[in-house]
């Protein structure tokens, strides 16, 4: 998936911690998401941004926070990681067709 | 908001058979259905998608249908190859791609 980077690929974390997840682009599109994804339930929107400067809350916000200052980035804070954001989290862009092209992922395990 | 129902959640099919995948959704304002393929440790791809404004729409081995009345949509694919084994995702939205909702995911197994 050339285009959308995400780092670190694999994460443990203990709970009370914090950290960044990392997603850049080089294909200059203004849509760019996260989202989470747990077994037996999709795919579920985090946040998004539809361009640089704006955010917005998707549809499980609690216990992350944005920015985006750039266009090619769009890095998703955890402040105090729980066992329930273990998950795995893709990064996506929205391209001028409506795709939503993503990221291969950031698997996270809270302790 | 939106939401999206998918069934079945795994379906085994015979190499060659063909295989049907339904999605309903709750939104009459939702005008973009995507279908993504998730192989296993990579991120959904986008296999086909149909607007609001067509009833059907085909691409090689796999169409998708769309029935607004019903709110529903569905993905086909015909003469399938081990290599369809995936999982399938339906997903439903306003505005092309704005804040798409997911369904849960199906387990497609092709035996050879």
């Amino acid at each position: 998936n050339a285009g959308v980077t995400q780092t670190p690929k694999f994460q443990v974390l203990k709970t009370g911690q914090s950290m960044t997840l990392q997603c850049a682009q080089d294909m200059n599109h203004e849509y760019m998401s996260w989202y989470r994804q747990d077994p037996g339930m999709g795919l579920r929107l985090i946040h998004y941004s539809v361009g640089a400067g704006i955010t917005d809350q998707g549809e499980v916000p609690n216990g992350y926070n944005v920015s985006r200052s750039t266009t090619e980035d769009f890095p998703l804070r955890l402040l105090s990681a729980a066992p329930s954001q273990t998950s795995v989290y893709f990064c996506a862009v929205r391209r001028e067709t409506g795709e939503l092209f993503f990221g291969e992922g950031s698997r996270l395990t809270v302790l | 908001g939106e939401n999206v129902e998918q069934h079945p959640s795994t379906l085994s099919v015979q190499e060659g058979d063909s295989a049907v995948i339904k999605c309903t959704y709750s939104d009459s304002a939702s005008n973009y259905f995507p279908w993504y393929k998730q192989e296993l440790g990579k991120g959904p791809q986008l296999i086909i998608d149909i607007r609001s404004n067509v009833g059907e729409k085909k691409d090689q081995r796999i169409a998708v249908t769309l029935n607004k009345t019903a709110k529903h949509f569905s993905l086909h694919i015909t003469e399938t190859q081990p290599e369809d084994s995936a999982v399938y995702f339906c997903a439903a939205s306003r505005g092309y791609g704005n804040k798409l909702v997911f369904g849960a995911g199906t387990i497609l197994r092709v035996k050879s």
